[in-house]
């Protein structure tokens, strides 16, 4: 699986929209784009992924880029829960029932 | 909405002591998989799981581990002789698996500390 870079940490206030960015300049033809989040004291939790286009469900949004060497994940209004380690994980589509490789994600923090 | 569930939350064990960490996938997925996380550390792969046999293992995964499905329902990891260092947060997780995107849903852990 191809190798992922994120910022260590970021912080966001709440209710404000937060954009964490993810790398992914090696990325192959068939990669699929996942992220996780993982909350204080518990498992990590699916998010959203997508492969070239835009996408949005109900945790979040997002968005990739053209080149698809880079994507970001979207949180439209921050709130306290959201506190929690990211990772943008590759995973391809033809490894059917393959690991999650994690590395070590983003740590959003929410300020009231 | 269906979760995964692992016992115990927490559990202390001796040195050299066997351990097994149960978990109850979603009745219906296929693949299972345990994780591990060393405090402060990165959550890392150890054991995928399917048709009754292991299907990938991580280098972490040596003799001293063993996983089984001995009913329907549960998944387990076993450690057959701990040592210090599998002190660790253990996570079960599945997924459906048809669909190579298909999410693992995880369970909230085991935390095991080995005295």
């Amino acid at each position: 699986d191809a190798k992922t870079t994120q910022p260590n940490s970021m912080e966001s206030n709440e209710e404000e929209p937060v954009h964490l960015p993810c790398n992914h300049s090696t990325i192959s033809g068939t990669d699929y784009i996942h992220w996780y989040r993982q909350l204080p004291s518990q498992g990590p939790e699916y998010v959203i992924h997508g492969l070239t286009s835009n996408v949005n469900n109900r945790m979040a949004s997002l968005a990739i880029a053209e080149d698809r060497k880079s994507s970001t994940l979207i949180l439209h209004r921050a709130t306290l829960r959201d506190a929690a380690v990211y990772y943008c994980i590759l995973r391809d589509f033809y490894n059917q029932g393959g690991k999650l490789i994690f590395g070590q994600g983003t740590e959003l923090s929410v300020k009231p | 909405e269906p979760e995964v569930t692992q016992t115990p939350s927490h559990q202390v064990t001796q040195m050299g002591q066997e351990v097994i960490l149960r978990c109850v996938p979603i009745s219906n997925h296929l693949y299972f998989y345990w994780y591990r996380q060393i405090l402060g550390q990165k959550v890392e792969f150890l054991v995928s799981f399917y048709n009754n046999e292991i299907s990938e293992k991580s280098e972490i995964f040596d003799d001293q581990f063993s996983v089984e499905r001995p009913d329907g329902s549960n998944f387990t990891l076993k450690i057959r002789s701990t040592k210090l260092e599998d002190s660790a947060m253990y996570f079960c997780a599945s997924t459906l698996g048809t669909d190579s995107n298909q999410p693992q849903h995880f369970g909230d852990g085991t935390r095991l500390s080995i005295l």
